[in-house]
Parts: C-alpha cells; structure tokens; sequence
C-alpha cells in the first residue's frame, strides 16, 4: 500500500513563527504536491515538485516555500505564520503521469490542522 | 489557468441515482479524476478518465467529453456511506516546464444521501 505521512495532525502556532509541515512518501514517486483546503473553496495547490531540486508554484504561493532535498520529503514552509493561513494542509504524491493515458492517480496524506493565533 | 466548476450540493434518498457534473478550461489536458471524501478526513480515488466515454466501476460511473471539456461522475444504488464530498480533478502538463502530472481540482460537491 501507498503511505503518504504528514508529521503533525493537529498544529497550533502563534502569528510571526516560522512553521516547518513536512511530508513523506515511500513509493518512490517523482511528483509531490502541498494544498490547503478551506470551506467553500476546495482544495488549492500551493506548490508542486516533480523531481528533487525542482519546484513550480501553485495557484496561491504567497507567504509559502518549499524544500525537496530528497525524493521521499517535501517541506511545507511558513516564513511567517499569519492568521488566514489557519487551514487543513494536504500533501500527495504521484507517479509523473508521463506515460500516455497511464493512470497514476494521487495519494494524500492523512492532512494537519493548522491554527495560527 | 484552468477553472474547474462542479455543483456545490446535491441532496438524493438512499437506493437512488446521482449524476454530478464537472466542467474544466484547462492547456495540456492529461487526465481526470474523481475522488471521494469524507469529512475530516483525505480525499481518495474514485475513478480516472483520460479518453472519451464511460469508465464503469461497480456502483460508481465517470463520464469523460474532452471535446466539450465536461465530466461527471455516476452514484447508483445510493447508500448512506455514500454522504460526502465529491471531487474533480483535471491533470495537465506544464507548458512552462518539463513536469507532467500538475492536478487541480473543482471546489468539490457535498452528496447527502437521506433515508
């Protein structure tokens, strides 16, 4: 089975703190993806890596960073902690999709609830 | 940019049929997908549609027009288990880089299955 982990389920962190998500995947897959879900809104891609190293920004970027040092982590980052980022994080991962009509779908995370006092 | 648009609810008694629509605008189309979930927890794949026509997988249907950018996702024989969020995806490749795979998703549709 495909396991995708997030290191906290619930996380309470004070405005102006760096907050470090982090995320790991042991099925090997180049792509990982960062999204938070609100009401009303779904789930939004923040960034998106597709190999180590590499990155491509999501629809709402800003306030965010990521780190892939290695293949199976991908790190959330809040430079600075700011109440409207209070959401559910979702991290996934994929096989690249590269090959025609394959059928590699995502798999999430369990997701951390985060509050930003 | 790609938009995705789905219903945000819809309301059917147990033993019934569902049909939720979604329709998507996006560059690079590689796929879609249909993903279950429920509350407070993970979304999770339902089905998956890169060629037009109709992927049948038990109770659940996916609908694929590529020409016409529209999807939907069939539910029969609905059950109670079957209360949740229901969500499309559409994958695309980056024309800005060498990724394939990117996903987006719709805003979801709530089902509430009622008795």
């Amino acid at each position: 089975d495909v396991k995708v982990t997030q290191s906290s389920r619930y996380l309470v962190k004070r405005t102006g703190e760096k907050v470090f998500l982090e995320c790991v995947q042991d099925m090997d897959h180049e792509n990982m993806f960062w999204y938070r879900q609100d009401p009303g809104l779904g789930l939004r891609l923040i960034y998106f890596s597709y190999d180590v190293k590499m990155k491509e920004k999501g629809d709402i970027p800003e306030g965010y960073s990521v780190s892939r040092e290695k293949k199976e982590r991908f790190s959330l980052i809040l430079e600075s902690a700011s109440t409207n980022q209070t959401s559910m994080y979702l991290c996934a991962s994929s096989f690249s999709g590269l090959a025609a009509g394959r059928k590699e779908t995502q798999y999430f995370g369990p997701g951390t609830r985060l509050l930003v006092l | 940019g790609q938009n995705i648009d789905q219903p945000t609810e819809m309301t059917a008694t147990e033993g019934a049929i569902v049909q939720i629509n979604c329709t998507y605008q996006t560059s690079g189309f590689n796929g879609l997908f249909w993903y279950q979930q429920h509350a407070g927890e993970a979304p999770t794949f339902l089905s998956y549609n890169v060629l037009d026509g109709l992927e049948e997988k038990g109770r659940f249907s996916s609908f694929l027009s590529r020409s016409k950018g529209y999807s939907y996702l069939l539910l029969k024989e609905l059950q109670m288990k079957d209360s949740a969020s229901y969500l499309c995806a559409v994958r695309s490749i980056s024309l800005t880089t060498d990724s394939w795979g990117k996903f987006q998703f719709g805003a979801g549709t709530q089902v509430v299955v009622t008795p």
